[in-house]
């Protein structure tokens, strides 16, 4: 596609219920990330994929969080047992390799509440 | 840790006025970035300056990096009131992933 796409766009669960976020870079975008942002806050890095490497997953939280990449595009972001410090916009982001060159594309997020 | 930090954190200006915001970081980068955000949504990236370049031009926007003093400033002219947004800074470290800081709010009044 044309941009960056995230599904659902809101997503409303259950304190303890697990969640999947899902997104599909742009294609051809070899890196993708996963931030997320807490309300009035900056982004929070998650988690990165650079083409086949292992990803960079020095920004989970916690073991609850997961992050898989099928076949070099779509990411799926698993958080499981959710808890309500959970709550925020999760933010997916592509980039070509040579990121001196390039900055990110976002799309435009899912937001997360957990009740 | 946080490596960009903008200032002011939030700022209130008229139509036609011109916007500065800054940015202050602790470490070595190889590139800073300002990115706008609308309603709390995905970030759109307005401009890329590299750490040999001092300043950068793109329409109405105007950056500038001061590595000595490890800051970078970013300049609206003859702001609209579409540019009411959150900005952000976000510096490149070599490392492939951008480090954001917590975004200064301008809001631009018509």
């Amino acid at each position: 596609g044309a941009g960056v796409s995230q599904s659902p766009s809101n997503k409303v669960t259950e304190k303890g219920k697990d969640v999947e976020l899902r997104c599909d870079p742009i294609s051809g975008h070899t890196a993708l990330y996963w931030y997320r942002q807490s309300l009035g806050q900056g982004l929070e890095f998650l988690i990165y994929f650079q083409g086949n490497s292992a990803p960079d997953k020095s920004g989970l939280p916690s073991d609850r969080f997961s992050a898989e990449r099928t076949g070099g595009s779509v990411s799926t972001l698993t958080i499981q047992r959710t808890q309500q410090e959970d709550s925020a916009v999760y933010l997916c982001a592509s980039s070509a390799r040579d990121t001196s060159n390039y900055g990110y594309t976002f799309g435009s997020g899912t937001r997360l509440t957990v009740v | 840790s946080q490596q960009g930090e903008e200032d002011p954190q939030a700022l209130s200006i008229q139509e036609g006025e011109n916007a500065t915001m800054n940015c202050s970081y602790k470490t070595s980068i190889n590139n800073l970035q300002w990115y706008r955000q609308n309603s709390g949504r995905g970030l759109v990236h307005l401009i890329l300056i590299r750490s040999n370049e001092r300043e950068k031009h793109s329409g109405r926007l105007r950056v500038t990096l001061d590595t000595s003093k490890k800051s970078s400033s970013l300049l609206i002219t003859a702001s609209r009131a579409a540019d009411t947004a959150s900005y952000f800074c976000a510096t490149d470290k070599g490392y492939s992933t951008l480090t954001f800081g917590k975004g200064t709010m301008l809001l631009v009044s018509p």
